[in-house]
């Protein structure tokens, strides 16, 4: 699977858009993004995944760039919940093989109030 | 619908000992898998577990085994409890339809070797 580049930590103050960025340069033509988050000493919890268009779902907004090679999340109003590690994973959709996801470190977000 | 169960939610064991793990994943789906979480590695891919077949196993030593029931519950057992098995134990399902498959993760297992 594709590695992934995110910052390790970014502050956003509630209310305000929280964008997320990943960078997945060596992404193949089969590999969807996906992001998850982990609320402190919780287990992780599935934000969004996409291909090449952009998503949208009642939690987050996913951008892909064209070229596929970063991509952003954006949280359009962050709230003091929204604190919490966030993950960039790029994976085959399913396959008969198990493949695992893979988590990086991931982007520690802190919703100043 | 209910999510993925973890028990226990806490345990703490002394070196040598050995633990099991019990997973419940979402009703319906039949893919089970284990991770481990430590601060200083992060998330890391334990094994993942199909109509009780194990599909996938990450590096770690043999005293780290699972297996799966027929109901797709799930057990990952650790003999001979070393102080750096300390860490969170999650265990995560995923739907069988669909075509990417994404993981549904538990509340975890936190153990504590002593």
């Amino acid at each position: 699977d594709a590695k992934t580049t995110q910052p390790t930590s970014m502050d956003c103050a509630e209310g305000r858009a929280a964008n997320l960025p990943c960078n997945h340069s060596t992404i193949s033509g089969n590999e969807y993004v996906y992001w998850y988050r982990q609320i402190h000493s919780q287990g992780p919890q599935y934000i969004i995944h996409g291909l090449k268009n952009n998503e949208t779902n009642e939690m987050a907004s996913l951008i892909i760039t064209e070229d596929r090679k970063s991509s952003t999340l954006i949280l359009p109003h962050a709230t003091l919940r929204d604190t919490a590690v966030y993950y960039c994973i790029v994976r085959v959709a399913r396959d008969n093989y198990g493949q695992n996801f893979v988590f990086g470190p991931g982007t520690r977000l802190s919703v100043l109030p | 619908k209910a999510g993925v169960t973890q028990t226990p939610r806490y345990l703490i064991k002394t070196r040598g000992q050995q633990v099991t793990l019990s997973c419940s994943p979402i009703s319906g789906h039949r893919s089970v898998s284990w991770y481990q979480q430590t601060p200083g590695q992060g998330l890391q891919f334990l094994f993942e577990y199909f109509s009780e077949t194990q599909r996938n196993k990450g590096n770690f030593p043999g005293r780290f085994s699972g297996r799966q029931f027929s109901n797709s519950r799930s057990e990952m057992n650790v003999s001979t409890l070393e102080l750096g098995d300390s860490a969170l134990y999650l265990c995560a399902s995923r739907p069988d339809r669909g075509p990417t498959g994404e993981l549904f993760f538990g509340e975890g297992s936190r153990l504590t070797v002593l």
